[in-house]
């Protein structure tokens, strides 16, 4: 079975500045998506970006870049020039190419000082 | 992305009442819908899977027969927790996907959740 680990509960960055939020996944398939979802205070989940695992280029959504290391099942999601809107929850996903299921990290809360 | 709608947002029942959630799919054709259940500052669990006809498939520990699912038509899916009591109170999850097979569009659009609460 697949597995998604986030070994950061918590993290924070300043307004403006850089962060790097962690996660590694387990799987025996070589065929597979990896997402990053953001849930707000609000609590509706938000996709923020997504990764074919057969695309060696990292995915890019204007402030939000992926570091995909798939030999080291790696799926770290910067976030540059952070806002304080970004503040929220953030969950690592994978879902297998044939199926559709999403199995879920813990989540990382990121907050945002000003 | 696609719209999708929870009904009620949030809910208060007294224990030992049933509660029915509802999930469209607005714009979209959902093959299949999930629902999911989550606790303050945790990650979401899935419960169960619900294809379009067809009865759900519950996750291990998951009683079917206090949350019965039911995915009518490809627009609506219902979670009815029954006989509800105070440990059931939650934050319950919807969402929806569109295709079957290999394709990224077997993406999951998220309902706004619905929020629990038995007395």
């Amino acid at each position: 079975a697949q597995t998604v680990t986030q070994s950061q509960p918590e993290m924070s960055v300043q307004e403006a500045e850089t962060v790097t939020l962690s996660c590694t996944y387990d799987t025996s398939e070589s065929d597979y998506y990896l997402f990053w979802y953001k849930q707000p205070p609000s609590r509706q989940m938000i996709l923020v970006i997504r990764q074919e695992a057969y695309k060696q280029q990292n995915a890019t959504e204007n402030r939000f870049s992926v570091n995909f290391q798939k030999a080291a099942k790696s799926f770290s999601l910067k976030i540059s020039d952070s806002q304080l809107g970004d503040a929220a929850m953030y969950f690592c996903a994978y879902r297998s190419a044939w199926g559709n299921k999403l199995v879920f990290g813990a989540g990382t809360i990121l907050r945002v000082k000003s | 992305g696609a719209v999708v709608s929870q009904h009620p947002s949030w809910v208060i029942c007294k224990s030992g009442t049933s509660v029915k959630i509802e999930c469209r799919s607005l714009d979209f054709q959902a093959t299949t819908m999930f629902w999911y259940r989550q606790f303050p500052k945790q990650s979401l669990m899935l419960m169960a899977t619900s294809n379009e006809g067809s009865k759900a498939t519950y996750e291990q520990g998951v009683e079917k027969d206090k949350f019965l699912i039911n995915h009518a038509s490809l627009t609506l899916s219902t979670l009815t927790v029954t006989s509800a009591h105070p440990e059931d109170s939650s934050f319950y999850i919807c969402s929806a996907a569109g295709t079957s097979g290999r394709s990224s569009y077997n993406e999951q659009f998220f309902g706004p959740g619905t929020r629990l609460t038995v007395l």
